[in-house]
């Protein structure tokens, strides 16, 4: 079983703060991915890596930026967290053919 | 930019009738289209995928019917149990790239029993 874990399933943070979250993945997968969720927006792609070191912007990664300098490990960071960045993030990782996800970390901004 | 959009935004059945959601999207180049299910509380798990070079594929109670011509393609799940209960959404992957996944915005499945 393809197994994604995130560092915490809830956090909550100050204005200004910087924010990490962790992703681990454990099926040895290139491509690891970064979404927000928010209700009637579906899932948004924030930044992708398809190797050690590499990234992409996905399609909302303005206030972000991301780490990947193991192959199991892909971290999201918040330089100065915002109230609107309150949301649920999702991790996954790519299979030959499925996504899989982590179970999320939601995030509160205050 | 690439677009997949997805509706309804909410569907509400009676258990044991059929259940379909409608997507299109914009990107010529896209040739997978999974669906995922979330269930309230739970990570999005795919449960049913199909390629560009067939036009349905079937699951038990669940199809997938796609239309290249038109760009659109739906999700049908038939005597729906309350156990279908979940978001639904529907991606296209774009630029040629299988793992670039664009999701639609979802839609939340109430079965009543």
């Amino acid at each position: 079983d393809v197994k994604v874990t995130q560092s915490s399933r809830y956090l909550v943070k100050r204005t200004g703060e910087k924010v990490f979250l962790e992703c681990v993945q454990d099926m040895d997968h290139e491509n690891m991915f970064w979404y927000r969720q928010d209700p009637g927006l579906g899932l948004r792609l924030i930044y992708f890596s398809y190797d050690v070191k590499m990234k992409e912007k996905g399609d909302i990664p303005e206030g972000y930026s991301v780490s990947r300098e193991k192959k199991e490990r892909f971290s999201l960071i918040l330089e100065s967290a915002s109230t609107n960045q309150t949301s649920m993030y999702l991790c996954a990782t790519l299979g030959e053919v499925e996504q899989y996800f982590g179970p999320g970390t939601r995030l509160t901004v205050t | 930019g690439e677009n997949v959009e997805q509706h309804p935004s909410t569907l509400s059945v009676q258990e044991g009738d059929s259940a379909v959601i409608k997507c299109t999207y914009s990107d010529s180049a896209s040739n997978y289209f999974p669906w995922y299910k979330q269930e309230l509380g739970k990570r999005p798990q795919l449960i049913i995928d199909i390629r560009s070079n067939v036009g349905e594929k079937k699951d038990q109670r669940i199809a997938v019917t796609l239309n290249k011509t038109a760009k659109h393609f739906s999700l049908h799940i038939t005597e729906t149990q309350p156990e279908d209960s979940a978001v639904y959404f529907c991606a296209a992957n774009y630029g040629g790239s299988q793992g670039n996944l664009i999701f639609g915005k979802g839609t939340k499945l109430s079965v009543k029993p």
